[in-house]
């Protein structure tokens, strides 16, 4: 069974700074790997979404990559801002759900930006 | 496009009632899902439908829940009857390449 787990449960930063948040997953048999972003009280954001053929993907000031063999993500954060704070999800579809769009979502890291 | 619609936002209810939650997906998606989030399990899909026809619900917890697409731009999830470990957030989202998220039904049931 697909397990997606993210560590530190929660990370406080000063304004300004680059900053990595880490996703590890069980099984590398995935198609694909998407970061959320989710505001308090609000839905999920989709943020990047990497193919298992990718390694990385970029986006402003964002940038995940996909280490597949390794069953590990990260999002990278360039010069962070108060208006970053939030809580970033990252989910994974399995291909042992056979074709199934079900996604797999870890439980996520609150980001918190200090001015 | 206004995103996924859902209603309501909030909904207090006691215990053994019926709830119904609401969704409007985006306008040409195809793909619509059910989620369901709490603190102790995370987000947890519920259900999902490919063209108004449910895929996989393996997810739906009991009997107590189910959930219907009658066509592409409205689907309900329902609850009945309701009991107090069912207290969540509830998310529909639909899908194109990305998932869009509605702003979710918090649910409380007494």
């Amino acid at each position: 069974k697909q397990e997606v787990t993210q560590i530190p449960a929660a990370l406080s930063v000063p304004e300004g700074e680059n900053l990595v948040l880490n996703c590890s997953f069980t099984d590398s048999a995935i198609y694909n790997l998407q970061w959320f972003r989710q505001d308090p009280g609000k839905g999920l954001t989709s943020l990047l979404l990497i193919q298992s053929s990718q390694r990385e993907q970029t986006s402003g000031r964002l940038n995940a990559s996909l280490d597949k063999s390794s069953g590990r993500s990260t999002l990278y954060i360039a010069a962070s801002q108060p208006g970053d704070s939030a809580t970033y999800l990252c989910a994974v579809r399995p291909i042992s759900e056979g074709g199934s769009e079900k996604l797999v979502f870890g439980k996520g890291t609150k980001l918190t930006v200090n001015p | 496009d206004a995103g996924v619609i859902q209603s309501p936002r909030h909904e207090v209810t006691e215990m053994g009632q019926e709830v119904t939650l609401r969704c409007k997906p985006i306008s040409g998606h195809n793909s619509l899902f059910w989620y369901r989030q709490t603190m102790m399990r995370g987000l947890e899909l519920l259900i999902y439908f490919n063209n108004n026809v449910p895929i996989d619900d393996s997810g739906m917890p009991e009997d107590r829940f189910s959930a219907k697409m009658p066509n592409a731009s409205f689907s309900t999830l329902k609850i009945q009857p309701s009991e107090p470990r069912d207290s969540a957030v509830y998310f529909c989202a639909s899908r194109s390449e990305k998932l869009f998220f509605g702003s979710g039904t918090q649910l409380s049931v007494l």
